[in-house]
């Protein structure tokens, strides 16, 4: 089983900070098959990048994901109040398919 | 699109659970759908997998043996059938939707809302 490790665990920053979260995978996946998620309190997650690096329907472009091998990254760009949220990374590209932990991204 | 559940299903430990999941606003049979659950203040975790024709599963070590994931295409309804109910199978459980038709596993386009399942004496 391919182990996610998300970096920080809470990353406390102000609206129009740069927020860069890491993700770290236990061996090397595809990067057509990596993506990322946000949720909300109480809401389902969205999805918001997958193939590594390509936003899905729309995501504002403020966010932007980026790695290879073993290392991810998803990038937010000035963050916006309604980016405070949870963050997960996932890998499909070998079953089973799994999650990272989780970055909380908090109004400082 | 959407995918609909039902909101709150409370069950006793032993006992089973099945989930429904109903689609609309696409052709059912041509993407997968994926069960995801999130245990109470906790992450995500993949269940398993189900072909949109219902031929193809691939379910999580964690619960083979105890998970049977099925569709009805004459309603567009997916089914999560999970038994041998323990407390900590409380959690939320998700039904999503693959974001290309016909992949074998993908990213997750569409969430239904999630079901509550409570496991309780």
């Amino acid at each position: 089983e391919i182990v996610l490790t998300q970096s920080p665990g809470t990353l406390s920053l102000s609206p129009g900070e740069r927020a860069t979260l890491s993700c770290r995978a236990s061996q090397s996946v595809s990067t057509t098959y990596f993506a990322w998620y946000q949720q909300k309190p109480g809401q389902a997650p969205r999805l918001l990048i997958y193939g590594a690096s390509t936003r899905a329907p729309g995501i504002p472009g403020r966010f932007s994901g980026s790695g290879s091998g073993t290392d991810f990254t998803l990038t937010i760009s000035r963050l916006e109040p309604e980016d405070f949220a949870v963050y997960y990374c996932q890998q499909y590209d070998k079953s089973p398919l799994t999650f990272g932990g989780g970055t909380k991204v908090e109004i400082k | 699109v959407q995918l609909v559940q039902s909101e709150v299903e409370v069950t006793k430990p032993g006992a089973s659970v099945k989930v429904s999941c109903r689609a609309s606003g696409y052709t059912f049979t041509s993407y997968g759908i994926t069960w995801v659950r999130q245990a109470p203040g906790q992450g995500l975790e993949w269940m398993g997998w189900i072909s949109g024709d219902s031929r193809h599963t691939d379910y999580g070590p964690k619960f083979q043996g105890r998970v049977t994931m099925t569709t009805d295409t004459s309603t567009s309804t997916a089914y999560l059938d999970l038994r041998s109910l323990r407390s900590d199978d409380t959690a939320i459980y998700f039904c999503t939707r693959d974001l290309v038709d016909g992949a074998y596993h993908d990213a997750l386009e569409i969430w239904g809302k999630g079901t509550l399942v409570i496991v309780s004496s």
